[in-house]
């Protein structure tokens, strides 16, 4: 069965370093979808980057940027120089495959902390 | 902005009686999503609907029926609330083709006494 899995309940970063966010993912789908969401206090949840499984480059969106390794089936977040507003609950998600409605399932979240 | 709209956007109920939420939508869009979030699960689907008429389940379903009788509207009933879905529930939208990224509604914080 598809699962996406984030190990990081909790993570802490100075703000202006470099902080990752990591990301496994499980599927027998050949063409499927990662993406990352941000929701912070306030609760709404905010598009970040997406990858396509068949995408041979990373995926970048400004500070953000999708570490893919599809052999190992990770998709990790890098965040560039942290942000106080990057303190938020992240999520992991991917899109099953051609199937029908798309499906796209959520990890448990990762909560990141930026520290001044 | 997609325009979604999920009313109420809070609500407290008691065990055992029956609660609709609706998801409106402004752009026809074809896929709608309900979830629910809980601390430590993220967000799990429900139903999800790929059309009018046209819904399925999703990975935590039971207890929960969908209708979607036309494009805007995606509706989630629960017949027989219970505690344990004491929840924020989320509406969500994907446009036909593109990375079919998800947009989100504002939620709706359901509490069941």
């Amino acid at each position: 069965a598809q699962k996406i899995t984030q190990t990081q309940p909790g993570m802490f970063v100075q703000e202006k370093e470099a902080v990752t966010l990591d990301c496994t993912y499980d599927t027998s789908d050949q063409s499927y979808g990662l993406f990352w969401y941000k929701q912070p206090s306030s609760g709404e949840m905010i598009f970040l980057i997406y990858q396509g499984s068949y995408d041979e480059q990373n995926a970048t969106e400004g500070r953000y940027s999708l570490n893919f390794q599809k052999a190992r089936k990770s998709a990790n977040l890098v965040i560039s120089a942290s942000q106080l507003g990057d303190s938020a609950m992240y999520f992991c998600a991917m899109r099953e495959g051609n199937t029908g409605g798309f499906k796209t399932i959520f990890g448990a979240g990762t909560r990141l902390f930026v520290k001044a | 902005d997609a325009g979604i709209t999920q009313s109420p956007r809070h609500k407290v109920t008691e065990t055992g009686t029956p609660v609709t939420l609706r998801c409106h939508q402004t752009e026809n869009h074809r896929y709608m999503y309900w979830y629910r979030q809980d601390p430590g699960h993220g967000l799990r689907l429900i139903h999800y609907s790929y059309g009018v008429k046209d819904t399925d389940k999703g990975e935590v379903s039971d207890g929960y029926s969908v209708s979607r009788s036309k494009t805007e509207d995606f509706l989630l009933t629960l017949e027989s609330a219970t505690s344990s879905q004491t929840s924020v529930y989320f509406c969500a939208i994907s446009l036909q083709g593109g990375d079919e990224k998800l947009f989100f509604g504002s939620g709706t914080q359901l509490s069941v006494l």
